[in-house]
């Protein structure tokens, strides 16, 4: 069972907006704005999509966004294109066992 | 191209060891702290080890702690994950990522494809 919890799946039609949450604790993404989030394709690398919370890398679409509220952070994709189908992961700094903690991954189906 | 290459996965026992590599090409890898996450069959992402970039300092998830070793190579632009004792549940795609504080803190900008390792009997 993952630290950070995200749902298995969300879906949107091209063009719509969606967002992913994940939740996860006091100790994680509540106490540290280092959370990042990645998309992966199967077979293929992950891709940083956004770090520290809310921000972009050169190189990704501003339709990507990231935000946070207390214990639960959020990504958020506007204009859905086909290519964003793929699985998105959650990731914080983590005080006690481990420095990071992922979340258990979503796969978004853009219908 | 800034790229990041695993090897060394396979089929081992249980109890068995194995260690992966991860081969660094496209940049300066002395200055670059690199993790090591993993992705079991089914499962999300695993944060597995860090290593500092004069490899002094090393950290570990609990369930890898006493079994596994980061280790890098500066010379070689290599970064290592020695692996005892492993078990069933340490079967997963292994994956080294480069963390660019220069963007910040868990920043792990730059991936590489995975190697698979397989513990059975």
């Amino acid at each position: 069972q993952s630290a950070l919890t995200q749902p298995a799946s969300v879906s949107g039609s091209p063009g719509q907006s969606i967002t992913i949450s994940c939740t996860g604790s006091s100790n994680n993404v509540g106490r540290y704005n280092l959370v990042s989030w990645y998309q992966h394709h199967p077979g293929k690398a992950p891709k940083l999509m956004i770090y520290e919370v809310n921000k972009r890398p050169s190189g990704v679409s501003n339709r990507f966004s990231g935000s946070k509220s207390g214990n639960m952070a959020s990504l958020t994709i506007s204009g859905l294109q086909g290519e964003d189908e793929a699985d998105y992961y959650c990731c914080s700094y983590a005080a006690g066992s481990t420095d990071w903690v992922f979340g258990g991954g979503t796969k978004l189906t853009v219908l | 191209e800034v790229q990041l290459v695993e090897s060394g996965g396979g089929l081992v026992q249980p109890g068995g060891s194995l260690r992966l590599s991860c081969a660094a090409s496209g940049f300066t890898f002395s200055t670059y702290w690199m993790t090591w996450v993993r992705q079991s069959p089914g499962k999300g992402l695993e944060w597995v080890a860090n290593i500092k970039e004069d490899g002094n300092e090393k950290n570990y998830v609990d369930s890898v702690k006493g079994r596994f070793t980061i280790s890098r190579d500066n010379a070689k632009n290599s970064l290592y994950l020695h692996m005892n004792s492993l078990r069933a549940e340490d079967t997963a795609v292994y994956y080294c990522a480069r963390e660019d504080l220069l963007l910040g803190r868990g920043a792990f900008d730059i991936w590489g494809q995975g190697t698979m390792v397989t513990v059975s009997s």
